[in-house]
Protein backbone atom coordinates (compact mmCIF):
# COMPACT_ATOMS: atom_id res chain seq x y z
CA UNK A 1 0.00 0.00 0.00
CA UNK A 2 1.43 3.55 -0.98
CA UNK A 3 1.87 5.69 1.86
CA UNK A 4 1.24 9.36 1.85
CA UNK A 5 2.64 11.40 -1.11
CA UNK A 6 4.22 14.95 -0.96
CA UNK A 7 5.66 17.50 -3.11
CA UNK A 8 8.33 19.02 -2.67
CA UNK A 9 10.29 17.75 -0.48
CA UNK A 10 12.43 21.00 -0.23
CA UNK A 11 11.66 24.83 -0.83
CA UNK A 12 13.41 27.69 -0.41
CA UNK A 13 12.22 31.20 -1.19
CA UNK A 14 12.64 34.79 0.72
CA UNK A 15 10.32 36.40 3.35
CA UNK A 16 6.79 37.58 1.45
CA UNK A 17 7.04 35.64 -1.76
CA UNK A 18 4.33 32.66 -1.78
CA UNK A 19 4.70 28.98 -1.71
CA UNK A 20 2.20 25.91 -2.00
CA UNK A 21 2.51 22.48 -1.03
CA UNK A 22 0.85 19.19 -2.45
CA UNK A 23 -0.32 16.29 -0.39
CA UNK A 24 -2.04 13.03 -1.62
CA UNK A 25 -3.25 10.75 0.76
CA UNK A 26 -3.48 6.85 1.43
CA UNK A 27 -6.20 5.81 -1.14
CA UNK A 28 -9.44 5.72 0.68
CA UNK A 29 -8.79 7.88 3.55
CA UNK A 30 -11.08 10.19 4.34
CA UNK A 31 -9.39 12.38 6.78
CA UNK A 32 -6.64 14.69 5.95
CA UNK A 33 -4.47 16.82 7.96
CA UNK A 34 -1.84 19.43 7.61
CA UNK A 35 0.78 20.01 10.56
CA UNK A 36 3.69 22.37 10.92
CA UNK A 37 6.74 20.99 12.71
CA UNK A 38 9.46 23.51 13.87
CA UNK A 39 12.64 22.53 14.49
CA UNK A 40 12.93 21.16 17.79
CA UNK A 41 9.03 20.59 18.03
CA UNK A 42 6.52 18.20 17.68
CA UNK A 43 4.08 17.96 14.84
CA UNK A 44 1.03 21.27 15.62
CA UNK A 45 -2.05 20.74 13.70
CA UNK A 46 -2.57 23.47 11.39
CA UNK A 47 -5.88 22.39 9.93
CA UNK A 48 -8.23 18.93 9.11
CA UNK A 49 -10.10 17.85 6.60
CA UNK A 50 -12.84 15.42 6.47
CA UNK A 51 -13.34 14.20 3.08
CA UNK A 52 -13.46 18.03 1.21
CA UNK A 53 -14.78 19.51 4.40
CA UNK A 54 -12.86 21.81 7.20
CA UNK A 55 -13.35 19.77 10.73
CA UNK A 56 -10.76 22.16 12.27
CA UNK A 57 -8.54 25.20 11.48
CA UNK A 58 -8.33 26.65 14.95
CA UNK A 59 -4.63 27.03 14.52
CA UNK A 60 -4.39 28.27 10.98
CA UNK A 61 -2.99 31.65 10.33
CA UNK A 62 -5.34 32.76 8.02
CA UNK A 63 -4.14 35.53 6.94
CA UNK A 64 -1.67 34.13 5.14
CA UNK A 65 -2.21 30.28 5.17
CA UNK A 66 -5.23 28.91 3.41
CA UNK A 67 -6.01 25.15 2.11
CA UNK A 68 -8.25 23.49 0.20
CA UNK A 69 -9.10 19.71 -0.60
CA UNK A 70 -11.27 19.46 -3.60
CA UNK A 71 -13.00 16.26 -4.81
CA UNK A 72 -12.05 15.23 -1.13
CA UNK A 73 -8.64 13.55 -2.71
CA UNK A 74 -5.80 15.83 -2.84
CA UNK A 75 -4.75 18.60 -0.88
CA UNK A 76 -2.82 22.04 -1.00
CA UNK A 77 -1.48 24.39 1.49
CA UNK A 78 -0.46 27.51 0.63
CA UNK A 79 1.25 30.17 2.52
CA UNK A 80 1.06 33.83 1.16
CA UNK A 81 3.17 35.79 1.61
CA UNK A 82 5.96 33.64 3.90
CA UNK A 83 7.37 34.81 6.84
CA UNK A 84 10.98 34.08 8.38
CA UNK A 85 8.94 32.41 11.33
CA UNK A 86 7.31 29.78 8.56
CA UNK A 87 10.22 27.89 8.10
CA UNK A 88 9.63 24.63 9.24
CA UNK A 89 8.85 21.31 8.09
CA UNK A 90 4.82 21.01 6.50
CA UNK A 91 3.55 17.60 7.57
CA UNK A 92 0.19 16.14 5.90
CA UNK A 93 -1.39 12.88 7.26
CA UNK A 94 -4.45 11.27 6.70
CA UNK A 95 -6.53 8.50 8.28
CA UNK A 96 -9.16 6.55 7.11
CA UNK A 97 -11.79 8.30 9.46
CA UNK A 98 -13.25 9.03 12.87
CA UNK A 99 -15.68 6.12 12.73
CA UNK A 100 -12.98 3.71 11.56
CA UNK A 101 -9.29 3.38 12.27
CA UNK A 102 -8.03 6.85 13.30
CA UNK A 103 -4.54 6.06 13.20
CA UNK A 104 -2.60 8.77 11.70
CA UNK A 105 -0.16 7.76 8.61
CA UNK A 106 2.48 10.81 8.28
CA UNK A 107 3.98 11.51 4.90
CA UNK A 108 7.64 12.82 4.63
CA UNK A 109 7.08 16.59 4.78
CA UNK A 110 8.05 19.32 2.98
CA UNK A 111 11.16 21.42 4.30
CA UNK A 112 10.66 24.79 3.93
CA UNK A 113 13.19 27.53 4.44
CA UNK A 114 11.83 31.04 4.31
CA UNK A 115 15.06 33.54 4.07
CA UNK B 1 0.52 26.55 27.02
CA UNK B 2 2.80 23.00 26.95
CA UNK B 3 0.17 20.11 27.64
CA UNK B 4 2.65 17.66 27.11
CA UNK B 5 5.96 18.13 28.50
CA UNK B 6 8.64 15.40 27.61
CA UNK B 7 11.95 15.14 28.91
CA UNK B 8 15.08 14.91 28.13
CA UNK B 9 15.57 16.71 25.20
CA UNK B 10 18.18 14.53 24.02
CA UNK B 11 19.40 11.05 25.08
CA UNK B 12 22.55 9.15 24.28
CA UNK B 13 22.92 5.57 25.36
CA UNK B 14 24.99 2.62 24.58
CA UNK B 15 24.27 -0.21 22.71
CA UNK B 16 21.87 -2.15 24.64
CA UNK B 17 20.84 -0.24 27.53
CA UNK B 18 17.67 0.71 28.26
CA UNK B 19 16.32 4.77 27.41
CA UNK B 20 13.76 5.89 29.04
CA UNK B 21 11.93 8.47 28.00
CA UNK B 22 9.44 10.69 30.17
CA UNK B 23 6.39 12.09 29.55
CA UNK B 24 3.52 14.50 31.91
CA UNK B 25 0.37 16.19 31.09
CA UNK B 26 -2.57 17.90 32.99
CA UNK B 27 -5.10 17.52 31.15
CA UNK B 28 -7.39 14.67 32.05
CA UNK B 29 -9.57 14.84 29.16
CA UNK B 30 -7.25 12.86 27.50
CA UNK B 31 -7.63 9.37 27.05
CA UNK B 32 -4.99 7.91 24.71
CA UNK B 33 -1.29 8.10 25.09
CA UNK B 34 0.56 7.35 21.48
CA UNK B 35 4.29 7.31 21.16
CA UNK B 36 6.06 8.14 17.56
CA UNK B 37 9.32 7.70 16.05
CA UNK B 38 10.51 9.88 14.05
CA UNK B 39 13.81 9.46 11.30
CA UNK B 40 15.72 12.35 9.31
CA UNK B 41 14.06 13.18 6.63
CA UNK B 42 10.71 11.10 7.32
CA UNK B 43 7.50 11.66 9.07
CA UNK B 44 6.37 10.53 12.87
CA UNK B 45 5.41 6.95 12.78
CA UNK B 46 2.68 5.36 15.70
CA UNK B 47 5.45 2.90 17.59
CA UNK B 48 3.04 2.54 20.17
CA UNK B 49 0.15 3.01 22.74
CA UNK B 50 -1.67 3.09 25.57
CA UNK B 51 -5.37 3.75 27.40
CA UNK B 52 -5.23 5.47 30.66
CA UNK B 53 -7.28 1.91 32.40
CA UNK B 54 -3.92 0.12 31.73
CA UNK B 55 -0.61 0.58 33.52
CA UNK B 56 1.93 -0.97 31.46
CA UNK B 57 1.99 -2.17 28.01
CA UNK B 58 4.74 -3.99 25.89
CA UNK B 59 5.24 -4.61 22.01
CA UNK B 60 8.23 -6.28 21.26
CA UNK B 61 11.35 -4.52 22.96
CA UNK B 62 8.92 -1.15 23.79
CA UNK B 63 7.10 -0.78 26.91
CA UNK B 64 4.89 2.33 27.93
CA UNK B 65 4.60 2.57 31.92
CA UNK B 66 1.63 4.37 32.76
CA UNK B 67 0.92 6.39 35.97
CA UNK B 68 -2.97 7.81 35.84
CA UNK B 69 -2.49 9.59 39.72
CA UNK B 70 0.61 11.74 38.95
CA UNK B 71 -0.39 11.78 35.34
CA UNK B 72 2.61 10.93 34.10
CA UNK B 73 3.92 8.23 31.47
CA UNK B 74 7.74 6.67 29.78
CA UNK B 75 8.81 4.98 26.70
CA UNK B 76 11.56 2.52 27.79
CA UNK B 77 13.53 0.55 24.98
CA UNK B 78 14.76 -2.66 25.75
CA UNK B 79 18.05 -3.80 24.34
CA UNK B 80 18.50 -0.88 22.31
CA UNK B 81 20.08 -0.98 19.21
CA UNK B 82 22.08 1.58 16.40
CA UNK B 83 18.49 1.41 14.43
CA UNK B 84 16.22 2.98 17.17
CA UNK B 85 18.46 5.95 16.87
CA UNK B 86 15.66 8.76 15.91
CA UNK B 87 13.54 11.54 17.77
CA UNK B 88 10.27 10.04 19.85
CA UNK B 89 7.96 12.14 20.41
CA UNK B 90 4.72 10.77 23.25
CA UNK B 91 1.71 12.49 22.30
CA UNK B 92 -2.07 12.86 23.73
CA UNK B 93 -5.62 12.57 22.40
CA UNK B 94 -9.07 13.03 23.10
CA UNK B 95 -10.56 10.45 21.23
CA UNK B 96 -14.10 10.98 22.12
CA UNK B 97 -13.96 14.47 21.96
CA UNK B 98 -11.71 16.49 19.61
CA UNK B 99 -9.48 14.20 18.82
CA UNK B 100 -6.58 16.30 18.15
CA UNK B 101 -2.97 14.72 18.48
CA UNK B 102 -0.96 17.24 21.18
CA UNK B 103 2.85 16.13 20.91
CA UNK B 104 5.44 16.20 22.90
CA UNK B 105 8.60 18.57 21.98
CA UNK B 106 10.49 15.16 21.19
CA UNK B 107 13.53 13.00 22.10
CA UNK B 108 16.81 13.19 20.35
CA UNK B 109 18.10 9.50 21.08
CA UNK B 110 21.35 8.47 19.87
CA UNK B 111 22.55 4.81 20.66
CA UNK B 112 26.08 4.27 20.52
CA UNK B 113 27.59 1.13 18.61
Amino acid sequence: EAGVAQSPRYKIIEKRQSVAFWCNPISGHATLYWYQQILGQGPKLLIQFQNNGVVDDSQLPKDRFSAERLKGVDSTLKIQPAKLEDSAVYLCASSLGPRTSREQFFGPGTRLTVL
Amino acid sequence: QQQVKQSPQSLIVQKGGIPIINCAYENTAFDYFPWYQQFPGKGPALLIAIRPDVSEKKEGRFTISFNKSAKQFSLHIMDSQPGDSATYFCAARKMNRDDKIIFGKGTRLHILP
